[in-house]
């Protein structure tokens, strides 16, 4: 079966500690992108890449880090600087061009204490 | 800048009745596509039904369709014959569709609606 898959689902780090979030995707699709979502609010972009090593900043990018080293891979990582990082973190994938929908992953909720 | 509007936080709706779901957007693009995506407790965001900005008839999908009046810019979501599983959160997306510039696809998300189908 074609999908997304993000590990884990539920993450706990102390304050301070660097933590890197999975999202992998066998659909064969170009594009790629990670959201964040705080209770009861909408989806914001972190960070998105169209296409292998390349990536670009989305509205709220600053505290995280990606990489883009394979089509089926862009892990997301959350830094020390990152002030608020307690939050649900979905990853989403689409063929690019801007003409199909994205398929989101299971999502991975990350407590920070 | 580019913005979807959910004005209803949270909405009741009785078992095997009809439901619309609010939203209105704002952009300056001519061409745009516009999602609705389901999210229930366990998190995952499941799509719905979409509208491009130049289609002429309102997207249909089973159960839902979508009221699309583009000059009120606003596409509305109707559950019709509501079910107990459609208890969820409800996000209205827009995404650009912009020809011959760099288009990053990204979704820009509302706020979302609540919807809790009472048996």
């Amino acid at each position: 079966d074609g999908g997304i898959t993000q590990s884990p689902k539920y993450l706990f780090r102390k304050e301070g500690q660097n933590v890197t979030l999975s999202c992998e995707q066998n659909l064969n699709h170009d594009a790629m992108y990670w959201y964040r979502q705080d209770p009861g609010q909408g989806l914001r972009l972190i960070y998105y890449s169209q296409i292998v090593n390349d990536f670009q900043k989305g509205d709220i990018a600053e505290g995280y880090s990606v990489s883009r080293e394979k089509k089926e891979s862009f892990p997301l990582t959350v830094t020390s600087a990152q002030k608020n990082p307690t939050a649900f973190y979905l990853c989403a994938s689409d063929g690019g061009q801007g003409e199909y929908e994205q398929y989101f992953g299971p999502g991975t909720r990350l407590t920070v204490t | 800048a580019q913005k979807i509007t959910q004005t209803q936080p949270g909405m009741f709706v009785q078992e095997k009745e009809a439901v619309t779901l609010d939203c209105t957007y704002d952009t300056s693009d001519q061409s745009y596509g516009l999602f609705w995506y389901k999210q229930p407790s366990s998190g995952e965001m499941i799509f719905l039904i979409y509208q491009g900005s130049y289609d002429e008839q309102n997207a249909t999908e089973g159960r839902y369709s979508l009221n699309f009046q583009k000059a009120r810019k606003s596409a509305n979501l109707v559950i019709s014959a509501s079910q107990l599983g459609d208890s969820a959160m409800y996000f209205c997306a827009m995404r650009e569709r912009s020809i011959g510039s760099s288009n990053t696809g990204k979704l820009i998300f509302g706020q979302g609606t609540t919807l809790q189908v009472k048996p």
